[in-house]
């Protein structure tokens, strides 16, 4: 039972343009959603999150909204760069502590 | 500070053979969660350590199995190893468990190959 869904293995957008990669969710009880960046060979980063109380939360060029009618979380990046190329990871968390993930998606930006 | 450390960094084993993974938390975090990610599959959750007790645990089989020390170190052993058990471990820690969110910082992950 996949709680968290990330339909797009792969997206590749041109350098300069926005990225925007999807996450789906199926429990309304999830409190925090968060991004996580990647790089081969690395352990995921974390990239930014937002709480269940808000709709958006921006930091720099990344900027996550959040559509709980939905139950729907999207990251932006723009401008999207190539360093951003990495697998991202989309995970919810409920007040126990435990984070569920997405399967991922790999974005590439191409230069 | 360093950050979450993880040995071996690669591991090749053979089926019903068992592996001990170990990992090193950042200084002052006492929780410690462990993850297998697998292509297709993301991060499973595999269990989470507190002050040395498990808090929450995965859909894994009891083959695997962990454990924390009173330094928050953590080890996760797997017994009769299979082929799909093949996999990047990864180990991650923050400052508390629960509650408002903590952060979780990863480990490198240990690739594990079972032939």
């Amino acid at each position: 039972d996949q709680q968290v869904k990330q339909n797009s293995p792969s997206l590749s957008v041109q350098e300069g343009r926005i990225s925007i990669l999807n996450c789906d969710y199926t429990n309304s009880m999830f409190d925090y959603f968060l991004w996580y960046k990647k790089y081969p060979a690395e352990g995921p980063t974390f990239l930014i999150s937002i709480s269940s109380i808000k709709d958006k939360n921006e930091d720099g060029r990344f900027t996550v909204f959040l559509n709980k009618s939905a139950k729907h979380l999207s990251l932006h990046i723009v401008p999207s760069q190539p360093g951003d190329s990495a697998v991202y990871f989309c995970a919810a968390r409920r007040n126990t502590g435990k984070l569920i993930f997405g399967q991922g998606t790999t974005l590439q930006v191409k230069p | 500070k360093a950050g979450v450390t993880q040995t071996p960094r690669y591991l090749i084993k053979t089926r019903g053979q068992q592996v001990t993974l170990s990992c090193s938390p950042i200084s002052g975090h006492r929780s410690v969660s462990w993850y297998q990610q697998t292509p297709g599959q993301g991060l499973q959750f595999l269990f989470e350590y507190f002050s040395e007790t498990q808090r929450n645990k995965g859909n894994f089989p009891g083959r695997f199995s962990g454990r924390q020390f009173s330094n928050s170190r953590s080890e996760m052993n797997v017994s009769t190893l299979e082929l799909g058990d093949s996999a990047l471990y990864l180990c991650a820690s923050s400052l508390s468990t629960g509650g408002s969110y903590n952060e979780q910082f990863f480990g490198p992950g240990t690739r594990l190959t079972v032939l």
